[in-house]
């Protein structure tokens, strides 16, 4: 079965250090792979997605994630945080292909608060 | 538009009685979903539809009965709940490609529930 692991439950820095967040997952299939941003109060946005291709991804809002095959692993990054990344991050697998399709699998997720 | 709706944002209803949420995307998208997410934790995968098929059950209890009228709607009807099932309720939308490889899915701002 699939899984998903986020180490850091909940992260504190002030604004303009760098981000860090881990995600690690387990399936030995092909997957797709999702960062999700909630802010305070609002919905799950997508930050951004990995399908194929170039395994350094550019989302939204300067946020970036690298997977690495060989680590099972999909981290987030930001080279400077700013006051309104305060919120809970969200790290996501998807099977390409078999009896899980669709079924995304979320890790537990990762408070960040950000101090100005 | 890449929106996904849902209403009501609250609900609270007693033990006893019925009531339904309603969920609507006009992007064209042929896989829709109900989530759970109880505060602090990530999103627990309900019900998956596929071209209006229900492909994926995750051992919910009866009290929850979806529905899909059309491409773009999906229904939760709900009688019977018990406080526990108090919770926020997303509902997401993405692609189905013909390889049957789904796309990012993308999530409505969910509906509030409170079981009193």
């Amino acid at each position: 079965a699939q899984s998903v692991s986020q180490h850091n439950h909940h992260v504190i820095l002030s604004e303009a250090a760098s981000l860090e967040l881990g995600c690690n997952y387990s399936y030995g299939g092909t997957v797709n792979l999702f960062w999700y941003v909630q802010y305070p109060g609002q919905h799950l946005q997508l930050l951004l997605k990995y399908f194929s291709g170039d395994p350094l991804v550019k989302g939204i809002k300067g946020f970036e994630a690298e997977f690495i095959k060989s680590k099972f692993s999909f981290n987030l990054r930001k080279p400077s945080v700013q006051w309104s990344d305060t919120a809970e991050y969200f790290c996501a697998v998807n099977a390409r292909y078999g009896g899980s399709q669709g079924n995304l699998i979320f890790g537990k997720g990762t408070k960040l608060s950000v101090k100005p | 538009d890449t929106e996904v709706t849902q209403t009501p944002k609250h609900l609270v209803m007693g033990m006893t009685n019925k009531k339904s949420l309603k969920c609507e995307q006009h992007m064209g998208h042929r896989a829709m979903y109900w989530y759970k997410q109880k505060a602090k934790k990530p999103p627990e995968l309900m019900f998956v539809y596929s071209y209006e098929k229900l492909s994926i059950n995750e051992s919910v209890p009866s009290r929850f009965s979806p529905e899909c009228p059309n491409s773009s709607l999906l229904n939760l009807h709900l009688h019977a709940l018990q406080p526990e099932d108090s919770a926020l309720y997303l509902c997401a939308s993405s692609q189905e490609s013909l390889a049957g490889v789904p796309g990012e899915q993308y999530f409505g701002p969910g509906t509030r529930l409170t079981v009193t």
